[in-house]
């Protein structure tokens, strides 16, 4: 089945216990992306990924970092989270920038205390 | 940078068609039009894309202009089950590295 699949689902964390949330995707996608969503601000880009070792920043992206070392993988690195990166996170997939659509995963419920 | 604005919230009755408009006055020659649909908790699902003019697919259409400042979704005869947030996506083609921005979606509510 096409997919992308992030984990963990559900994540409660320290303040400044560095955590890594992983995204997979197996439809061959180039275009991988980072999104937080949180109630009235809608969702919004944190970083994305055009291919292999390309990443930009999106709106977003202080206090993360990501990386792609391999066409599937596209892990998100918080290294000293905050409560205010208590957020829902969503990781997505595309063909190509603009083509077709994106894909989303099932999202990662982050809590920071 | 493409914003976009659609209404905060809509209700309908079940079996009758809806239409969501989205402005975005600053679209870009390159820009596609695309829109998802999310239920609580769960990722935001692929409904429909286009360039301009109209297109069609089993579940909805999308209207877009000749001069591509708004687009409009059309869900016919809607039912319960299609009862959440809708958001519209301007964001590059193929080409051209850019963030996208979503914008803050539109909440429908179907009634029986």
């Amino acid at each position: 089945e096409a997919q992308v699949t992030q984990n963990p689902r559900y994540l409660i964390t320290v303040t400044g216990k560095k955590l890594t949330v992983t995204c997979s995707q197996n439809m061959n996608h180039e275009y991988m992306s980072w999104y937080r969503q949180d109630p009235g601000l809608g969702l919004r880009q944190i970083y994305y990924s055009m291919n292999v070792e390309v990443t930009d920043k999106g709106d977003v992206p202080e206090g993360y970092k990501v990386s792609r070392k391999e066409k599937r993988n596209f892990p998100l690195i918080l290294e000293s989270p905050s409560p205010n990166q208590t957020s829902l996170y969503f990781c997505a997939s595309s063909p190509r920038q603009g083509y077709g659509g994106y894909t989303f995963g099932s999202g990662t419920r982050l809590t920071v205390v | 940078l493409a914003k976009t604005t659609q209404p905060i919230s809509m209700d309908s009755y079940e079996g009758q068609e809806v239409n969501i408009t989205c402005s975005h006055n600053n679209i870009a020659t390159n820009d596609y039009i695309t829109w998802y649909q999310q239920f609580p908790s769960q990722g935001p699902r692929f409904i429909i894309q286009g360039y301009k003019t109209k297109v069609t697919n089993e579940v909805a259409s999308l209207f877009i202009p000749a001069d591509r400042k708004s687009s409009t979704l059309s869900l016919p005869r809607v039912s319960l089950s299609d009862t959440a947030v809708y958001y519209c996506l301007v964001g590059p083609g193929t080409t051209g590295r850019r963030a996208l921005t979503f914008g803050s979606g539109t909440r429908l509510q179907v009634q029986p």
